[in-house]
């Protein structure tokens, strides 16, 4: 089955500066590869996705970029704001199966 | 608004019983399932179903047990519960009409269960 890597597993940053967070996957047959977030005690919730026919995908400060060949996938964060701290968690999936998650990666933006 | 909503939100058991935690969508999504959450391990699978007859086991599905009981309802068991079963659980929802993201998962607001 899939299996996704997700690193690092904690990062700090400061305000205003860029936020990178990498997954690797290991089933070659994904072709959805979302990005979770879950801010303190709430529910994770999506924040930006894409599928395997896409290699870039924008929506404002946030962006996601997916290398098929090599099987991995990041999401990059510009000019960080406090409200982006969170845990961050990538996932992938092939067409009729469930979604399997990363081990999420900690993100705290001080000001 | 359309919703996940999971019952209990919190709940402390002692180890041996049996616990049964509820999920309810009012999403008319067709897919529902169940995860765990346990700091530094993120969010495991244990099971899943993709219809009202459909039950399939996720990541680590020993130790728990499913019922989906109609559409909108999907149910997790701990048939003998253990204190490493302590953690947040959460149960999601998803539809590939084209209503939505492609297999966009919607999350409940979680169930915290403890096992003493």
């Amino acid at each position: 089955g899939e299996n996704v890597e997700q690193h690092p597993s904690t990062l700090s940053v400061q305000e205003g500066d860029s936020a990178v967070i990498k997954c690797t996957y290991s089933d070659s047959a994904s072709n959805y590869f979302p990005w979770y977030k879950q801010e303190l005690g709430k529910r994770p919730q999506l924040i930006i996705d894409i599928r395997s026919n896409v290699g870039e995908k924008k929506d404002q400060r946030i962006a996601v970029t997916l290398n098929k060949t090599a099987k991995h996938f990041s999401l990059h964060i510009t000019e960080t704001q406090p409200e982006d701290s969170a845990v961050y968690f990538c996932a992938a999936s092939r067409a009729g199966t469930a979604l399997i998650f990363g081990k999420g990666t900690t993100l705290s933006v001080s000001s | 608004d359309a919703d996940v909503t999971q019952t209990p939100r919190n709940r402390i058991t002692k180890t041996g019983k049996r616990i049964m935690l509820e999920c309810s969508q009012t999403k008319g999504h067709d897919r529902m399932y169940w995860y765990r959450q346990d700091p530094g391990l993120g969010l495991r699978l244990i099971y899943y179903s993709f219809d009202v007859k459909d039950i399939n086991k996720g990541e680590i599905s020993d130790g728990y047990s499913v019922s989906r009981q109609a559409q909108a309802k999907f149910s997790l068991s701990l048939e003998s519960a253990i204190p490493n079963q302590t953690a947040l659980y959460f149960c999601a929802t998803s539809d590939l009409s084209g209503r939505s993201s492609y297999n966009e998962q919607f999350f409940g607001p979680g169930t915290r269960l403890t096992v003493l």
